[in-house]
């Protein structure tokens, strides 16, 4: 069966500090990967997503995330916080035929504070 | 793009109330879902529909039903609210097969208090 754990519910950085986000998998085929955000009262909007095409994975908002296979990780970092990075971010995972029967599992959030 | 709405941002409704959540998708996505986000609990999935009028339970589906009558529209029942089913409601669709990814896109949300 498929999980997501996502280290650290909140994570408080400096304005200007590198973001760092973790997220592990666990799957038994490659898997699909995503990266959801979460602003205050509002659904939840793609950051990026990996489907095995490129490792390193460039998203919106000058976010991107790595699939290392071996750590089974898919960890999502941005150089330079912004005030408006404060939000809840998601890890998913997916199975990778894409069918009906292949649900997406979130992870429990991490909480992304912005300090000035 | 891809829009996703639901019905009200916001409701307050008393306990033993039925309740109806509705979601509407404009991108002709087979695929529905209806999460719970709770804090500390991420987003739990209460029950899908792959079409119309097709729906399969998801992990928490306890004291909720769903409709879909329609390809569009896809409605959550609390047939009795409680306190406990105090929470944000999130609708989401996608669309299936290759090149999808199981991408979901997702609503505003309904945060739903029962009182």
């Amino acid at each position: 069966a498929q999980s997501v754990t996502q280290l650290g519910s909140h994570v408080s950085v400096s304005e200007g500090a590198l973001v760092l986000l973790r997220c592990n998998y666990s799957s038994s085929v490659p898997p699909y990967l995503f990266w959801y955000v979460q602003y205050p009262n509002q659904g939840l909007q793609l950051l990026l997503k990996y489907t095995s095409a490129a490792t390193l994975v460039k998203g919106i908002n000058g976010f991107e995330a790595e699939f290392k296979k071996s750590e089974t990780s898919f960890h999502l970092t941005k150089p330079s916080a912004h005030m408006s990075d404060a939000a809840e971010y998601f890890c998913a995972v997916s199975g990778p035929r894409a069918t009906r029967n292949d649900k997406v599992i979130f992870g429990p959030g991490t909480s992304l504070s912005v300090i000035p | 793009d891809v829009k996703v709405t639901q019905s009200s941002r916001y409701l307050v409704k008393r306990t033993g109330e039925k309740v109806f959540l509705e979601c509407v998708q404009d991108m002709d996505h087979e695929n529905m879902f209806w999460y719970r986000q709770d804090p500390g609990l991420g987003l739990r999935l209460i029950y899908f529909s792959y079409d119309v009028k097709m729906k399969e339970k998801g992990d928490i589906p306890e004291g909720y039903s769903v409709s879909r009558e329609k390809k569009e529209r896809f409605s959550l029942i609390l047939e009795s609210a409680s306190t406990n089913q105090t929470s944000m409601y999130l609708c989401a669709s996608s669309f299936p097969g290759l090149g999808s990814y199981n991408e979901q896109f997702f609503g505003p949300g309904t945060r739903l208090t029962v009182l």
